[in-house]
């Protein structure tokens, strides 16, 4: 079965610093990769996600993540924290159903906070 | 506007007494699914429909039925609720699955 590890369910960083959301998975078959964004009482944004090709991925809002096949790895970067990154930030691997429809298996989450 | 909403968005009610979730989208997506998220969870899968009268379970199906009798919506049912059942859920749809578009959530408490 897949399944996801989110490092660290708490991470605090300066305003312009770097954003570092570590993200590991285990999966037996080429996955699907996202993360998305929770914001204060609001539903999931999809920020990006890696299917084939690029391993670096870039998404909305400055972030981007790189697919690391030999790590399983697939963290989520930021070079310049803004106060409005502060969020809780999920990752997911999709779990290939029959029929060609995914299912999403998420991490924990990680809670972002950003100080002045 | 694309979409997908909830309604309620907060729902305060009793062991037992039943209650629906209803879940709409506006994209004609075939893809329809209900997960849970509770703190240090993350969210996980109650039951998913791949198109109308076609749905089946999840990781977390036990104490929830659903129906899909429209494209466009999927309602949450809870016959029975318990405290355990006290979440924040979220109903989320795509076409094919390989992104999904999420609703704002209901959060739900059962006393």
């Amino acid at each position: 079965a897949q399944s996801v590890t989110q490092l660290g369910s708490h991470v605090s960083v300066s305003e312009g610093a770097l954003v570092l959301l570590r993200c590991n998975y285990s999966s037996s078959v080429p996955p699907y990769l996202f993360w998305y964004v929770q914001y204060p009482n609001q539903g999931l944004q999809l920020l990006l996600k890696y299917t084939t090709g690029a391993t670096l991925v870039k998404g909305i809002n400055g972030f981007e993540a790189e697919f690391k096949k030999s790590e399983t790895s697939f963290h989520l970067t930021k070079p310049s924290a803004h106060m409005s990154d502060a969020a809780e930030y999920f990752c997911a691997v999709s779990d290939q159903k029959s029929g060609g429809y995914n299912k999403l298996i998420f991490g924990a989450g990680t809670r972002l906070a950003v100080h002045p | 506007e694309a979409q997908v909403t909830q309604n309620p968005r907060y729902l305060i009610t009793v062991t037992g007494k039943k209650l629906t979730v209803t879940c709409s989208q506006n994209m004609n997506h075939e893809y329809m699914s209900w997960y849970r998220q509770d703190p240090g969870l993350g969210l996980r899968q109650i039951y998913y429909s791949m198109n109308v009268e076609v749905t089946d379970k999840g990781d977390v199906p036990e104490g929830y039925k659903v129906s899909r009798k429209e494209k466009r919506n999927f309602p949450l049912i809870l016959e029975s609720p318990s405290p355990n059942q006290t979440s924040l859920y979220f109903c989320a749809s795509s076409f094919k699955g390989v992104a999904q578009y999420f609703g704002p959530g209901t959060r739900l408490t059962v006393l």
